[in-house]
């Protein structure tokens, strides 16, 4: 099974609309972070959010807000007012530990397209 | 400009020749990260160094890939007898970390290798 799973291959809306990326983890760890990137069509992979397992508390930064829910082992990636420059592809990722240290596992990312 | 670089943007080289990426951190990283990615899919995880010493290195790293981190400073990824299959991005990351927290990592551009 997959560690962390991005279910929504690809997900396409009109500018202004809101929308939902879905993400479900999977670990044994009772602590462990998630992480949400962005990576535009240029490529570089930007950091979003860190999220760590003890902390549940709903986040809200400007029109981006992230629901984490243990009970589910979610994070879900809300966008609102969609944006033709929040085209990009979405990764979800789990930090646990793996040997001696910590490894960060992607999912396979969501394509998001906002179309004007 | 302060972020993380890599070099070369683009490489393209025939099966069975040597390559070699370099990766500049943050310099006040103390982590740093190997990954590569494919087409549609999520960066996999390949090793990574506290300082100079490498700690962890994934089953996807076969004996003709070697990586280093002299001085704890710039890293370096070769590639014995490059094989199609290891035509990839190939994307350096680091962060600033401390025990057993894992903070976000900053990635790269990424080097893109193409083995004809």
């Amino acid at each position: 099974a997959q560690k962390v799973t991005q279910a929504q291959t690809e997900i396409s809306v009109v500018e202004k609309e809101d929308v939902t990326l879905d993400c479900v983890y999977e670990t044994r760890d009772t602590t462990y972070y998630l992480f949400w990137y962005k990576q535009p069509p240029s490529g570089e992979l930007v950091f979003l959010i860190r999220r760590n397992s003890f902390d549940e508390q709903n986040e809200i930064s400007g029109r981006y807000s992230w629901n984490f829910q243990k009970s589910t082992s979610s994070f879900n990636f809300t966008i609102t007012a969609s944006q033709v420059v929040d085209s990009a592809v979405y990764f979800c990722a789990l930090s646990e530990w793996a040997g001696s240290a910590r490894q960060l596992t992607f999912g396979s990312g969501t394509q998001l397209t906002v179309l004007p | 400009d302060t972020g993380v670089s890599q070099d070369p943007r683009h490489k393209i080289t025939k099966r069975g020749q040597n390559v070699t990426f370099r990766c500049d951190p943050i310099s006040e990283h103390n982590r740093l990260y190997w990954y590569r990615q494919t087409l549609g899919q999520g960066p996999e995880f390949l090793t990574y160094f506290q300082n100079e010493a490498q700690l962890e290195k994934s089953r996807l790293l076969s004996d003709r890939f070697s990586a280093e981190r002299p001085k704890g400073s710039f890293s370096t990824l070769e590639i014995q007898r490059t094989e199609q299959g290891d035509s990839a991005m190939y994307l350096c990351a680091s962060s600033l970390s401390s025990g057993g927290a894992d903070n976000e990592q900053f990635f790269g551009p990424g080097t893109r290798l193409t083995v004809l």
